[in-house]
């Protein structure tokens, strides 16, 4: 079993739709939660942090659940820019471990 | 700039060659980590490293791969005797504690080509 897991995907979805991803971990030692945006394997780069009272920027919203070892991420309203590949990242003593990654289309 | 600089952005050798890559943290940072994306994977953890010290390398091949972060200097990846299986985007971060709540942020990486 991966040590964190990520929706297959891919997502293909119209502008404007909300769309949800969901990520479970197995080590319940795990300390930190992020989720990143990669475009075209450049760069991961930070969306958010996840925590367990539940976080939200603009359009995104984020949610941590300790006792079922699960971050979600949710995206209303979504736009053509959104289109990415989102990471789901573990962090135990500084080391991050990285989902694979679910791949988001938005279509006009 | 004061991102995480890496370079070179693309670097191609041939088999058998010594591979250098190296990353500056941004500033302020001591902490750095480096990660490998192979073609069609996620990334993987391979180590980290503060000032002089390696704090964790579980993820680095246990041959051929070494790293350090001198005292002066940015942080030096080094595959000796490239293989074709080393072929991949290599990925530094950086941090300013130890905190895990600070996220890490990422260089554009290395691209390396191995022919």
């Amino acid at each position: 079993r991966k040590e964190v897991e990520q929706d297959p995907g891919p997502f293909n979805v119209p502008e404007g739709a909300t769309v949800a991803f969901n990520c479970t971990y197995s080590n319940s030692a795990s300390q930190s939660f992020f989720w990143y945006r990669q475009d075209c394997r450049k760069e991961p780069k930070l969306l958010m942090s996840v925590y367990s009272s539940g976080n939200e920027d603009g359009r995104f919203t984020a949610q941590l659940n300790r006792a079922s070892q699960y971050i979600s991420l949710l995206i209303r309203d979504s736009k053509l820019s959104d289109s990415a590949t989102y990471l789901c990242v573990v962090r135990l003593h500084g080391k991050s471990t990285f989902g694979d990654g679910t791949t988001l289309t938005v279509k006009p | 700039n004061a991102g995480v600089m890496q370079n070179p952005r693309h670097l191609v050798r041939r088999r058998g060659q010594e591979a250098r890559l190296r990353c500056s943290p941004m500033k302020g940072h001591s902490h750095v980590y480096w990660y490998r994306q192979l073609p069609e994977e996620g990334l993987k953890f391979m180590v980290y490293l503060q000032k002089e010290n390696i704090i964790d390398e579980s993820g680095m091949p246990k041959e051929r791969f070494s790293a350090e972060f001198p005292k002066e200097g940015p942080s030096i990846l080094r595959i000796q005797q490239v293989v074709r299986g080393d072929s991949a985007a290599y990925f530094c971060a950086s941090s300013p504690s130890t905190d895990s709540n600070q996220p890490q942020h990422f260089g554009d990486g290395t691209r390396l080509s191995i022919l």
